[in-house]
Parts: structure tokens; sequence; C-alpha cells
């Protein structure tokens, strides 16, 4: 039982590059989210998916886009990467009012 | 929408008690949950509050009361590897989404 998985791990990006950040669970939960987290800011949401099929606006989904591939993987991709984007970046699962969270994505954009 | 406020940190000596106070204002909640998360590694689930009251979940208790728009969480018998940073959140209507606080950094020293 992996729990939340994230890949890559690590990840440079110049400025206008696009990537995607995979997430999935091995949990069959329905509710799925992507947060990002920076010094002194705690943890924003910046899309969730509450069931397959569906994806919902966090508190900062500018320059973001989601994709619920199935119960299990919930993508999330920067089309045109901003220093901005510079961050940590967590997926997580939930079941009712507990939420499972991946090891993160460390991406900086140069 | 949701704002939460807690200190941004707090130091401790070992085998002391702490409290890590978070105040809130939100526009309708279920439950204000804690997590904590070491290093900037995943945040885990420790606590929910749905109603008013203290919950006990061995050295750590967590506390909520509606009326006064205050929770707190409650660390006993400090150890070394309590040192971590501690977030509340709120559990938004619909039980889809947190909210998070920015978060407590709690030191605990020989």
């Amino acid at each position: 039982n992996a729990g939340v998985t994230q890949t890559p791990k690590f990840q440079v990006l110049k400025t206008g590059q696009s990537m995607t950040l995979q997430c999935a669970q091995d949990m069959n939960h329905n509710s799925m989210y992507w947060y990002r987290q920076d010094p002194g800011m705690g943890l924003r949401l910046i899309y969730y998916s509450a069931s397959e099929g569906t994806t919902d606006k966090g508190e900062v989904p500018n320059g973001y886009n989601v994709s619920r591939l199935n119960k299990r993987e919930f993508s999330l991709r920067l089309e045109s990467a901003a220093p901005s984007q510079t961050s940590v970046y967590f997926c997580a699962s939930s079941k009712i009012y507990e939420q499972y969270f991946g090891p993160g994505t460390r991406l900086t954009v140069t | 929408g949701q704002s939460l406020e807690q200190p941004s940190e707090v130091t401790a000596v070992e085998g002391a008690i702490v409290q890590i106070n978070c105040t809130y204002q939100t526009s309708g909640f279920y439950g204000l949950s804690w997590y904590q998360q070491h290093d900037g590694g995943a945040p885990t689930f420790l606590s929910y509050n749905a109603l008013d009251g203290l919950e006990e979940t061995g050295r750590f208790s967590s506390f909520l009361s509606r009326s006064d728009s205050y929770g707190y969480l409650l660390l006993q018998e400090l150890q070394m590897k309590d040192s971590a940073s501690y977030f509340c959140a709120v559990l938004n209507s619909g039980y889809s989404t947190l909210t998070f606080g920015k978060g407590t950094m709690l030191l605990v020293s020989p």
C-alpha cells in the first residue's frame, strides 16, 4: 500500500517551458487535491477533484490546469512556467475529513 | 472566505507541555483539523474536531470552541521528534476542501 505517490520529486524548468506533475493514490479515495507551499504561506489549494470526472478551482488556480484521469490519478499541468510558480507542490487524497499527502515535488523555475 | 491565524513559532523544552493556538474567521465550516509537517516533508493528519470540546489522541489533544472561533493543539511530554511545523485547517462546507493556516514552527530543545 503506497498511499499517495508523486513524480517527479525535483524539477528545474526554464521560464516558458511546460510540464506535468503526476499523482496517484491507491486508497480508493474519491477526492484528490493539488496544493502549493511557499515559505511562510502554508498550503494553498490550486485545484481539487471531489470525484472522478469533476474538477474545481481552489484558491490559486491561475497558470495551472488539471486532469482527473481516473479514480487513482490526478495530474497538474503548467503550460508556460513562470518564476512565481517556483514552489513545493503536494498532492493529496481524502477520506471524509482526513487528507493523505504525497511526498511533494520541488519545482524551480529560472 | 476563510482565514486562520496561528503563531509563527513556539519554543519549548523536552518533557514540557505546549499549546498552539488557532483563531479563525469563516463563512461556514464543518470542523477544525491539525496537521504536522517535518522539514518540508509530507504533512500528516493529527486530529479533527467536529464538535466543541477536547479530543485526545495519546500525547496530543485538540480543542475547539465555535462560539469563540478558536481552537488549540496541546502537546504533552514533548520529545525532540515533535520539532516540526503544525497547521490548523478548517474543513469547508461539503467536506470537499481544507483551508490551512500559515503554520506554527515548534522548536523543542533538550
